[in-house]
């Protein structure tokens, strides 16, 4: 069946470093890749998407290109802030599936001063 | 603030109780999704209703049931409690049944079995 797999956290990093949070799904027909964040005490909010493959998604500085080749939807910063602390998930829509969206197990950012 | 307003915040109840979790979709939206997110099990979908019928389940037990009234807001109901319920509750809406342009979540609905 359609899921996704993110890489396991948690994830510290220093302020201005690089952030790269790694999505890979499996899917059949042409899903929808989405990026949502979750900040302590709140619900997730929409980040990014891609509908078709070869789109970049970007808000924020954040951005994320939907690989087919690579079934990829990696989530990347150039420079995290410490603002940026956050539980991250990837996730698919899936046309096949009655448009069900699957979310993958979330990645813990932590960023230091 | 999302537009999706889900009530209560907390909630802290005994086991064998049973408890309803509300929530009011972004105004204009069709869509309600409700999500269990705790700690070992991620985020699993539950149920699906679209202008007041039932889409899709998901993972949802036959303690727990669920209904979207003429309003559009939703109630999730939560039967015979377990330890094992507690969790964050979402609600998520979306203008369109498939969601094709995200969902939009509310804070989510803590809730405590004690």
């Amino acid at each position: 069946g359609d899921s996704v797999t993110q890489m396991e956290g948690p994830v510290t990093l220093s302020e201005e470093a690089f952030l790269t949070i790694n999505c890979t799904y499996t899917a059949t027909g042409y899903p929808s890749l989405f990026w949502y964040v979750q900040y302590p005490g709140e619900g997730l909010q929409l980040l990014l998407k891609a509908t078709k493959a070869d789109d970049k998604g970007s808000n924020k500085g954040f951005e994320a290109t939907y690989r087919k080749e690579t079934t990829s939807f990696h989530l990347e910063k150039g420079s995290v802030q410490v603002s940026d602390s956050a539980v991250y998930f990837c996730a698919l829509r899936s046309g096949n599936t009655g448009n069900q969206f699957y979310f993958g197990t979330g990645t813990s950012l932590t960023v230091i001063p | 603030d999302s537009g999706v307003t889900q009530t209560p915040k907390h909630l802290i109840t005994a086991t064998g109780q049973r408890v309803t979790l509300r929530c009011s979709p972004r105004s204009g939206d069709l869509s309600v999704y409700w999500y269990q997110q705790s700690l070992d099990q991620g985020l699993q979908f539950l149920i699906h209703y679209y202008n007041g019928e039932e889409r899709a389940k998901g993972n949802i037990l036959e303690r727990f049931s669920a209904q979207q009234f003429p309003d559009l807001h939703s109630e999730l109901n939560l039967s015979s409690l377990e330890l094992g319920d507690s969790a964050l509750y979402f609600c998520a809406s979306s203008a369109s049944g498939g969601g094709l342009y995200g969902y939009t979540f509310g804070s989510g609905t803590r809730l405590t079995v004690v």
